[in-house]
């Protein structure tokens, strides 16, 4: 399989307080995406990585913050979680247009 | 606006059917890539297959097949004689921006329940 893994699989967390998810990859691929998953809308894009230190937002970006300060690792940051992030967020790598690797996915609930 | 639009929200067949998976897409490149994925009840996404906008060759691989039509701009998925391991969540997704490694636009997924 892809080496890419999410940490951690399952969150719970209250209104109001941070969380940082984990995305590491082991392929050393260029690009680095984070959807969310909702019923009804599919995957979305939230943000996404080109290198080291370049992101930009995507679709759906707001409440949300990225870092890439490695290649291999690719953290999003809820600021201070709402319930409507409540959501199955979803990592994904790529080196190209034509292959998109995801990671297994992290259930986030927000009470 | 690049766009992925999947009306089957949920579809019910009996085992042994054959059934059909509909994806529209719009976009304003002319070089992209079609893709389906699989996300079965245990939530993983699992590549299926992709396309890129200058094959329209039809694909099969088994029990799948594939049909591109950019006249219609649509990349059907049929799944010939169901099982129920076919039961799950099939997206359909567009990859836009070439040049920045390809970000997805997914459709709305279509839920497949393959009764024995």
């Amino acid at each position: 399989d892809a080496g890419i893994t999410q940490s951690p699989r399952h969150k719970v967390t209250e209104t109001g307080t941070p969380v940082t998810l984990r995305c590491h990859q082991t392929e050393n691929h260029r690009y680095m995406y984070w959807y969310r998953q909702d019923p009804g809308h599919g995957l979305r894009l939230i943000h996404y990585s080109y290198g080291v230190k370049d992101t930009d937002k995507g679709e759906v970006s707001d409440g949300y913050s990225v870092s890439r300060s490695k290649t291999e690792d690719f953290l999003l940051t809820l600021e201070s979680a709402t319930s409507s992030q409540t959501s199955v967020y979803f990592c994904a790598m790529s080196g190209r247009a034509d292959e998109q690797y995801f990671g297994p996915g992290t259930r986030l609930t927000v009470t | 606006a690049q766009k992925v639009t999947q009306a089957q929200t949920e579809i019910s067949v009996v085992e042994k059917e054959d059934v059909t998976l509909d994806c529209v897409y719009e976009t304003r490149d002319t070089t992209y890539y079609l893709f389906w994925y699989k996300q079965p009840p245990s939530g993983e996404l699992v590549f299926l297959i992709r396309r890129n906008s200058f094959d329209e060759q039809n694909e099969i691989s088994g029990r799948y097949s594939w049909n591109f039509q950019k006249s219609t701009s649509s990349f059907n998925f049929t799944i010939t004689a169901s099982q129920v391991v076919d039961s799950a969540v099939y997206f359909c997704a567009l990859s836009e921006d070439y040049n920045q490694g390809g970000k997805l636009i997914f459709g709305q997924g279509t839920e497949l329940s393959v009764k024995p």
